[in-house]
């Protein structure tokens, strides 16, 4: 099966950068998603990647090293409606279509 | 857009119950899930569908079964409610088979008393 680990919970201010990190372990990686979860909503996709180095979509950029099992979300000036839970799933050549999620990471954006 | 409705959002039920969760979807998507979702776990998956009456097991299949008669509808079963399926149900679509990704329902909230 796979491991994927995240951070619990990461705090921070209005303005600032934070960055969060999933680790994974697993056989025949083809690929991994972030997805955004507000509090009582359904998630929703935010990035993709399969190969290794960063993919840049406005505020949010989301980095890949398939060598390390290594991906982080870094979120850029952030704003008030950032405050979500934010998932790190992988996909496996043995779980076509299936994702297998981290438990998530609930980031708190303070004024 | 992608849309996939729930057809509850809050739902109580009580041990033994059978219970049914509906899933549609509206974007002739061949995949469909259900997850649940608990505090610490991250979502899990249950059951999944690659086709018309075609099912698989997830990771935690115990106690539920699934049902697909029909493309855009996928239904999650629980035979015999118990306390421990006290959960958030997501339902989710992806088309055709491998990257695709997950478009999700709003998910219904099952307590079981």
């Amino acid at each position: 099966g796979q491991n994927i680990d995240q951070p619990t919970e990461m705090t921070a201010t209005e303005g600032a950068i934070v960055q969060i990190n999933c680790t994974y372990q697993t056989s025949g990686f083809n690929g991994l998603f972030w997805y955004q979860q507000h509090a009582g909503e359904a998630p929703t996709f935010l990035s993709y990647n399969v190969l290794d180095g960063l993919e840049e979509k406005g505020r949010f950029s989301s980095f890949l090293s398939r060598s390390k099992g290594y991906s982080y979300l870094l979120l850029k000036e952030l704003q008030m409606k950032d405050s979500a839970s934010y998932l790190c799933a992988v996909m496996t050549t043995d779980s076509w279509g299936k994702l297998q999620f981290g438990a998530g990471t609930q980031v708190v954006v303070t004024p | 857009d992608v849309k996939v409705t729930q057809s509850s959002r809050y739902l109580v039920k009580r041990t033994g119950e059978k219970v049914f969760l509906e899933c549609v979807q509206d974007m002739d998507h061949e995949n469909m899930f259900w997850y649940r979702q608990d505090p610490g776990l991250g979502l899990r998956l249950i059951y999944f569908s690659y086709d018309v009456k075609m099912k698989e097991k997830g990771d935690i299949p115990e106690g539920y079964s699934v049902s697909r008669e029909k493309k855009e509808r996928f239904s999650l079963i629980l035979e015999s409610a118990s306390t421990n399926q006290t959960s958030m149900y997501l339902c989710a679509s992806s088309g055709d088979r491998g990257l695709e990704k997950l478009f999700f329902g709003s998910g219904t909230q099952l307590s079981v008393l």
